[in-house]
Order: structure tokens, then sequence, then C-alpha cells
């Protein structure tokens, strides 16, 4: 089962514009994790953010997290055409002890019109 | 340093048939994972393997089995093959298990007929 959720399931937006995607879960996190997957490639990794942090930044991405809410999003500021992917959280959580896996959601697929 | 390496890319096969996919992590990474993507699942986890033991696994039947080796590269079959195990296979791998990103490779597309 799923344990991320992003929202919304697509977005398309003009070069130049922000886009925000948002990601909930439901059990708590060691931490949370956004990947970047280009049409039928391997995914990409883009930023961690720790369950103690609550926004993290790297180039033009921006990342924040609530641990009350269950919930984190990814902002990409001043997006181009490159950034056209499907955008994916995944929350690893400890299972069980130490057990432990990282968990997907079904992503957001970005479009960034030139 | 070299990425993940998956082989083979693409294969296609009928349903009954096994199949067996192999993945060479990052060198120095121990631990590796294997997802298996579709449009109506998404990613679902499969397992992950750290110095040869399995660590966790998903929710898939016992048709889906793995191991690792020696040297940190994995394999996993897939056995008696059915229309639904059609999908994009994900291998990624990182330095520890429990902890940190992943690594992924490209992934071997499988097409059952």
């Amino acid at each position: 089962s799923q344990q991320g959720e992003e929202d919304p399931q697509a977005l398309s937006i003009q070069e130049g514009e922000n886009a925000t995607m948002n990601c909930s879960y439901k059990t708590s996190i060691n931490n949370l994790q956004w990947y970047r997957q280009n049409s039928g490639r391997g995914l990409v990794h883009l930023i961690l953010i720790r369950s103690n942090e609550r926004e993290k930044h790297s180039g033009r991405l921006r990342v924040t997290l609530d641990t009350s809410k269950k919930s984190s999003s990814l902002l990409i500021t001043a997006s181009r055409a490159a950034d056209t992917a499907s955008y994916f959280c995944a929350t690893d959580a400890t299972s069980g002890g130490s057990n432990y896996k990282l968990t997907f959601g079904k992503g957001t697929l970005l479009t960034v019109n030139p | 340093k070299a990425g993940v390496t998956q082989t083979p890319r693409y294969l296609i096969k009928t349903r009954g048939q096994q199949v067996t996919l192999s993945c060479s992590p990052i060198s120095g990474h121990r631990s590796v994972s294997w997802y298996q993507q579709t449009p109506g699942q998404g990613l679902q986890f499969l397992f992950e393997y750290f110095s040869e033991t399995q660590r966790n696994k998903g929710n898939f039947p016992g048709r889906f089995s793995g191991r690792q080796f020696s040297n940190s590269r994995s394999e996993m079959n897939v056995s008696t093959l059915e229309l639904g195990d059609s999908a994009l296979y994900l291998c990624a791998s990182r330095r520890q298990a429990n902890t940190g990103e992943l690594f992924f490779g490209e992934g071997s597309r499988l097409t059952v007929l």
C-alpha cells in the first residue's frame, strides 16, 4: 500500500513559473525524500528532509515538512522545460523493529511548457 | 564512478515462463532494493538485500524471489509469469540498509504476452 500520496496527480505550467507539489503520508517517519523520474527511466534522488527538519533548500528546490499534519511540499522555482518529469515523495519509516522500507507515492506528473 | 546497472533493459516473455533480472550496484554499496513500477499501482517495494541477507520484503507472492551475492550484485526471479507481471522493474542501491538515499538503475522493462 502507498504510504505517501502526491497532489496534484498532474500539473501543467509555463516556463518560468513556480511549481508546487504536495505529499501526505499516514504513519510516523524517519525522513522523507523526493525523487524525479523522466519518462520510463530510473528515479533520481532530489532531496532528503529529516523528521526534525522543517525546511530544506537545494538549488531551485525547496522542501517543507510538517510532521503534525503528516505532509510535505516540494517547490520548484523558475521552472524550465527540462523539469518536465514525474516527481515522487518517498517516506522512510521503520516497520517492526529493524525492518525498514522506503515507500513511494504515485507521483505528480509535471509538464513545463516552453 | 559507474552507476547502478540493470540487465536486460527490455525483455518479452510469455505466460508461464520465468525470468531473471540482474542488478549491479554502485561500487561500495552493500544494500540493493527492488521495486516494481506499473501505471496502476505505481512503485511497489519488492525486497531489500544487505550483505547477502533479505532485510525486508513487500507484499508480493512467492513467485517473486531474489538473492544477493558476496560482491553485492543482486538478481530477482519471477516464476510462472502472469500478464500482470508486465512492469518496469527497478533496482536501487545504497551504502547501508535502513538509511539514506537510493540510487536507481534505468530498470528492466518486462512484457508478458
